[in-house]
C-alpha cells in the first residue's frame, strides 16, 4: 500500500505551548487528508477533514480554532494543537486519501501527545 | 446507535485456530467495507475491502460482506501470535468522503 508519514511519532509539550504534527504523502497525492484521535482502546474519532488549498471541514464538537489544520499542497498536511492541554493528550493519527476512490485511504503511524 | 458496532473483545485464540471477527451496520447507503488491523501505538493498516455483498480472500485473510442482514465478517485462518492486535471494521458509501468504524476488537493469538 501507499506510504504516509507522519511526525513526529511521540511529543512531549508543556501546558499552553502548540504542538505541529505533520503528515506526508510519500508516493501519491492526497486531495483528502483526514486527522483522527484516538484515545486508549477506543476507536478512531474523526475530528476533522481537509482538501488541499481549502479550509478543513471540522466535526460536531472539535474546536477549529484549538486544533488548526493546514493542507497546503497535495502531500501535506498539518495539525497544530493551540495552547495545549493535559485533556488533549491522545493519539493523533492521520489519514491521505488519493482521488482514485473511496477505499485508497492510508494511514500515517499515528502520534502520541502527552501535555504535562 | 452507532452505524457500525464492533464488539470490543477481548478475543482470545490458540495458535492455529481460527478467528472470527464481525461487524454489524445500519447504514443501508454504505458500499464499502474495510478492515483495518491496528497494532498497539501504530497507525490502522487496511487489510482488505470488499465491495457491496460477497466474499473475498487474499491469503490467511478472508472477508464477507451480507448487505441484506447487514453483517461483515473477517476471519483469519491458521492465526499467529503476530495476529495479535485491534482489528477495526469500517464502511463508507460510495460516493463518500468519510471512512465510519467499528469500536475495534482486541485479539490475543496465544502461542
Amino acid at each position: 500500500g501507499a506510504v504516509v508519514s507522519q511526525h513526529p511519532s511521540w511529543v512531549i509539550c508543556k501546558s499552553g505551548t502548540s504542538v505541529k504534527i505533520e503528515c506526508r504523502s510519500l508516493d501519491f497525492q492526497a486531495t483528502t487528508m483526514f486527522w483522527y484521535r484516538q484515545f486508549p482502546k477506543q476507536s478512531l474519532m474523526l475530528m476533522a477533514t481537509s482538501n488541499e488549498g481549502s479550509k478543513a471541514t471540522y466535526e460536531q464538537g472539535v474546536e477549529k480554532d484549538k486544533f488548526l489544520i493546514n493542507h497546503a499542497s497535495l502531500t501535506l498536511s498539518t495539525l497544530t494543537v493551540t495552547s495545549a492541554h493535559p485533556e488533549d493528550s491522545s493519539f493523533y493519527i492521520c489519514s491521505a486519501r488519493s482521488d482514485r476512490g473511496p477505499t485508497e485511504a492510508f494511514f500515517g503511524q499515528g502520534t502520541r501527545l502527552t501535555v504535562v | 446507535q452507532k452505524e457500525v458496532e464492533q464488539d470490543p473483545g477481548p478475543l482470545s485464540v490458540p495458535e492455529g485456530a481460527i478467528v472470527s471477527l464481525n461487524c454489524t451496520y445500519s447504514n443501508s447507503a454504505f458500499q464499502y467495507f474495510m478492515w483495518y488491523r491496528q497494532y498497539s501505538r501504530k497507525g490502522p493498516e487496511l487489510l482488505m475491502y470488499t465491495y457491496s455483498s460477497g466474499n473475498k480472500e487474499d491469503g490467511r485473510f478472508t472477508a464477507q460482506v451480507d448487505k441484506s442482514s447487514k453483517y461483515i465478517s473477517l476471519f483469519i485462518r491458521d492465526s499467529q501470535p503476530s495476529d495479535s492486535a485491534t482489528y477495526l471494521c469500517a464502511a463508507i458509501k460510495a460516493a463518500g468522503n468519510k471512512l465510519t468504524f467499528g469500536g475495534g476488537t482486541r485479539v490475543l493469538v496465544k502461542p
